[in-house]
């Protein structure tokens, strides 16, 4: 079955830098779409970066944009975030998520903890 | 950007009750939107997708509609296993952008 499987994530100090992995299998991953969303403790879901299946185009939220990365390692089954200059307001649990050729989030992982905080 | 307005916040029903959410997009999105389930530390599940088609494996119970700009989600039927949080998403165009979430509560 899809299954999708984030790493990385613990307690980083105001400024540091994070490199998040999300591990897929059960499907084709070069046939998808691929996005990171995140949630901070007890607020609602912010979609924060897309990826097309090559790498080749990529989407990011302006609360975001310029400090962080998406790639993907289609050999590898692998999505990553790279995360630099993180702040309070970045501490959430973040999601990787499948997407459908109609942008729809159809899988998603267990999500991450990025906790910053000094 | 596009903004997507939830309502209402939280709502307290009883099971066997007929609930319905409601999502108005900033601009029209014709039906590029979904409707997901999240229960408190888990991740959020996709009910309904294109404003009104089942995700395969989500229960009847769950139906969506609308498009343009105004669009519902309704459980038709209350079960103790709804009682989660929802949210809508548009998938209109980037950003994409999520509703602030319904809580569903037990009455």
């Amino acid at each position: 079955q899809v299954q999708l499987v984030e790493s990385g994530g613990h307690l980083v100090k105001p400024g540091g830098s994070l490199r998040l992995s999300c591990t897929a299998s059960g499907f084709i991953f070069s046939d998808y779409y691929m996005s990171w969303i995140r949630q901070a403790p007890g607020k609602g879901l912010e979609w924060i970066s897309y990826i097309n299946i090559g790498g080749t185009t990529t989407y990011y939220a302006d609360s975001v944009k310029g400090r962080f990365t998406i790639s993907r390692d289609n050999a590898e089954n692998s999505l990553f975030l790279q995360m630099n200059s993180l702040t309070d307001e970045d501490t959430a649990v973040y999601y990787c998520a499948r997407v459908t050729r109609s942008f729809f989030f159809d899988s998603w992982g267990q999500g991450t903890l990025v906790a910053v905080s000094s | 950007d596009i903004q997507m307005t939830q309502s209402p916040s939280s709502v307290s029903a009883s099971v066997g009750d007929r609930v319905t959410i409601t999502c108005r997009a900033s601009q029209g999105i014709n039906r590029w939107v979904a409707w997901f389930q999240q229960k408190p530390g888990k991740a959020p599940n996709l009910l309904i997708y294109e404003a009104t088609f089942l995700q395969s494996g989500v229960p009847p119970r769950f139906s969506g509609s609308g498009s343009g700009t105004d669009f519902n989600l309704t459980i038709s039927s209350l079960q103790p296993e709804d009682f989660a949080t929802y949210f809508c998403q548009q998938v209109h165009s980037f950003p994409l952008t999520f509703g602030g979430g319904t809580k569903v509560e037990i009455k």
